[in-house]
């Protein structure tokens, strides 16, 4: 089982729409989660942080924790062109030394 | 105010020869991790290091990898005796003096391509 699994894509939208993307982890004694954006050919960057049960909102984005579910997810709203990209989830595992990624899921918005 | 630089950014070898990727993190950050970014794959821990030290290197493969971070100098990521499943986009990141604060700054990678 991957520590942090993620649904590959590629998942489409259309400019407008939300674009809902998830994220499970397999290691219970995570604690905090990450949502890293790539850009094709790009270096990731983070977006969002998210470290207790519950919503996050930052702008358009909003990350949701459920520790009981072990899930995580991002939700996109009014999401655009830009927007397109790799959505990276990842958080700390064996210990705590190093930040685990998922495979990532494409979005594409479509106008 | 520089950003994670790594150097080069491309890189051809031919399989048995050597790669050496560099990596200067972000003025101020002590901290450094190396990934591995296949097609697909998403990103490959490799090892974490902070100065002149390897805290984690559980991801690193056990034969011709090797990784340091001296006191004075950039990060280097050293392959030997390169094979073609070696290419791949490998990433440097690195992170402030605080701890798990899950915010990486990644460079822009450096592309091996072994023929």
């Amino acid at each position: 089982q991957k520590e942090v699994e993620q649904n590959s894509g590629p998942l489409s939208v259309p400019e407008g729409a939300i674009a809902s993307l998830n994220c499970t982890y397999s290691d219970r004694g995570s604690q905090s989660f990450f949502w890293y954006r790539q850009y094709s050919g790009k270096s990731p960057e983070l977006i969002m942080s998210i470290y207790s049960n519950g919503d996050k909102e930052d702008g358009r984005f909003t990350a949701q924790l459920n520790k009981a579910s072990q899930y995580v997810s991002l939700l996109i709203r009014d999401s655009q062109p830009s927007d397109s990209a790799t959505y990276l989830c990842a958080g700390y595992t064996g210990g705590g030394n190093k930040l685990t990624f998922g495979t990532g899921t494409q979005l594409k918005v479509e106008l | 105010n520089a950003g994670v630089m790594q150097n080069p950014r491309h890189l051809v070898r031919r399989r048995g020869q050597e790669a050496r990727l560099r990596c200067s993190p972000v003025k101020g950050h002590s901290h450094v991790y190396w990934y591995r970014q296949l097609p697909e794959e998403g990103l490959k821990f490799m090892v974490y290091l902070q100065k002149e030290n390897i805290i984690d290197e559980s991801g690193m493969p056990k034969e011709r990898f090797s990784a340091e971070f001296p006191k004075e100098g950039p990060s280097i990521l050293r392959i030997q005796q390169v094979v073609r499943g070696d290419s791949a986009a490998y990433f440097c990141a690195s992170s402030p003096p605080s701890r798990m604060t899950g915010e990486l700054f990644f460079g822009e990678g450096s592309r091996l391509t072994v023929l």
